[in-house]
């Protein structure tokens, strides 16, 4: 499958709980973008990659958030303490070096109780 | 700061019956404005992109153009397996590749 993977895809926490989820792109993308979507809302930036360096992440990105993309291959994004309000499809990306059109993954559905 | 309004929220159509979705847009520059599809429960499908004032793309029964304030998406005698959120994106050319969505128009077309 030449796709963009995520794992899990579905994610059921308590209050409180650490969670990780993995994104692997497809070969040779150099930019990996995370975003978050919940209910009737377009996808919310949260951070992106070129390569292994994470050039951007927004503002209204809490220090519980935190995402990392070693070698420049596939990323991770943990939320720290998970509240209520995370909870929402949290979508991967990647792109071609010299196209600007992204390849989502089917997401990660994140349900914190 | 960047933002992207879509309108309509939803749009309901008759088969056949052509229409045009739109977005507006604020950026210090525009590198670049795409319009995605998105279907229930899935993540978004690239569409087109588009960079300068007067630039056109089509794809099939669908039409995308583009102005210096907004970007319009055209449907032309739908079908209903176009029934999709549409989803308008815009790069500032002075934000890197930072992305900003809008919150999508929902389509339904009516067979």
């Amino acid at each position: 499958d030449t796709g963009v993977s995520q794992d899990p895809r579905h994610k059921i926490t308590k209050r409180g709980q650490n969670v990780t989820f993995r994104c692997d792109p497809i070969s040779e993308h150099n930019r990996l973008y995370w975003y978050r979507q919940t209910l009737g809302q377009g996808p919310e930036f949260l951070t992106y990659f070129q390569n292994e360096a994470q050039l951007e992440k927004s503002r209204l990105l809490s220090d519980r958030f935190s995402a990392e993309r070693p070698k420049g291959s596939f990323s991770t994004l943990e939320i720290q303490r998970t509240e209520q309000g995370d909870s929402a499809m949290y979508l991967c990306a990647s792109s071609f070096p010299i196209f600007d059109e992204q390849f989502f993954g089917p997401g990660t559905r994140l349900t914190v109780l | 700061e960047d933002q992207v309004t879509q309108s309509p929220e939803a749009l309901r159509l008759q088969e056949g019956e052509s229409s045009s979705l739109n977005c507006s847009y604020t950026v210090s520059g525009l590198r670049g404005l795409f319009w995605y599809r998105q279907d229930p429960g899935k993540g978004p499908e690239f569409l087109f992109t588009l960079y300068s004032a007067g630039e056109e793309k089509e794809k099939e029964r669908l039409k995308a153009t583009l102005t210096k304030k907004e970007s319009f998406l055209h449907i032309t005698a739908p079908k209903p397996e176009d029934s999709a959120t549409y989803l308008c994106a815009v790069q500032d050319s002075t934000g890197g590749f930072k992305t900003i969505f809008g919150a999508g128009t929902r389509l339904f077309v009516k067979a």
